[in-house]
């Protein structure tokens, strides 16, 4: 059964310092991995999505990897600014059509 | 529309009532998701449409969670005789088929009181 892992829960830092958001998973059997972002009382936002035969995906200060052997992605935000402020989320897409989420990681970014 | 929407934005329903959500789509978009997310953790998978054909509900939680999508374009996530536990934040997403990446609507909040 697909798990994913986001560590940590939550992650507090100051403005411009650059950080570093993990997801693991337990099946490398995956179409996909897709990075989200929600705020708070909102939908989620699409930031980077990778295929299976991708290694990593770059979007402005941010870069997602992709490891599918290790079962990891990591989000790389560079330069944070306090709009960056949200929880982000991990999505895997196996075979079939069920997607799995992470529960998230709650980034606080202080001016 | 230029993105997803869904409706109502809130509902709150009484325990035992039935309530009805709708998910308008980007138009065009293929597949659908319908996701349940409670306070603080990730979404979960419901059940997944291609056009009008519902070909994963392996996630609807009980009988009383019903989805619809009679013509390929919105659909309706219908939940009888509503339980407390069913207070979470529904979420619709689309994309326009195949692996690509999912869009999401804002979410209905549903309160079971």
């Amino acid at each position: 059964k697909q798990e994913v892992t986001q560590i940590p829960a939550a992650l507090s830092v100051p403005e411009g310092e650059n950080l570093v958001l993990n997801c693991s998973f337990t099946d490398s059997a995956i179409y996909n991995l897709q990075w989200f972002r929600q705020d708070p009382g909102k939908g989620l936002t699409s930031l980077l999505l990778i295929q299976s035969s991708q290694r990593e995906q770059t979007s402005g200060r941010l870069n997602a990897s992709l490891d599918k052997s290790s079962g990891r992605s990591t989000l790389y935000i560079a330069a944070s600014q306090p709009g960056d402020s949200a929880t982000y989320l991990c999505a895997v897409r196996p075979p079939g059509f069920k997607t799995i989420f992470g529960a998230g990681t709650r980034l606080f970014v202080k001016a | 529309g230029a993105g997803v929407s869904q409706s109502p934005r809130y509902k709150v329903a009484k325990r035992g009532q039935d309530v009805a959500l709708r998910c308008d789509p980007i138009s065009g978009h293929v597949s659908l998701f319908w996701y349940q997310q409670a306070l603080g953790q990730g979404p979960e998978f419901l059940t997944y449409f291609q056009n009008e054909a519902q070909l994963d509900k392996s996630g609807l939680p009980s009988d009383r969670f019903f989805a619809e999508r009679p013509e390929g374009s919105v659909s309706t996530l219908k939940i009888q005789r509503t339980q407390q536990e069913d207070s979470a934040v529904y979420l619709c997403a689309t994309i326009p088929g195949g692996d690509y990446e999912q869009y999401f609507g804002p979410g209905t909040r549903l309160t079971v009181t």
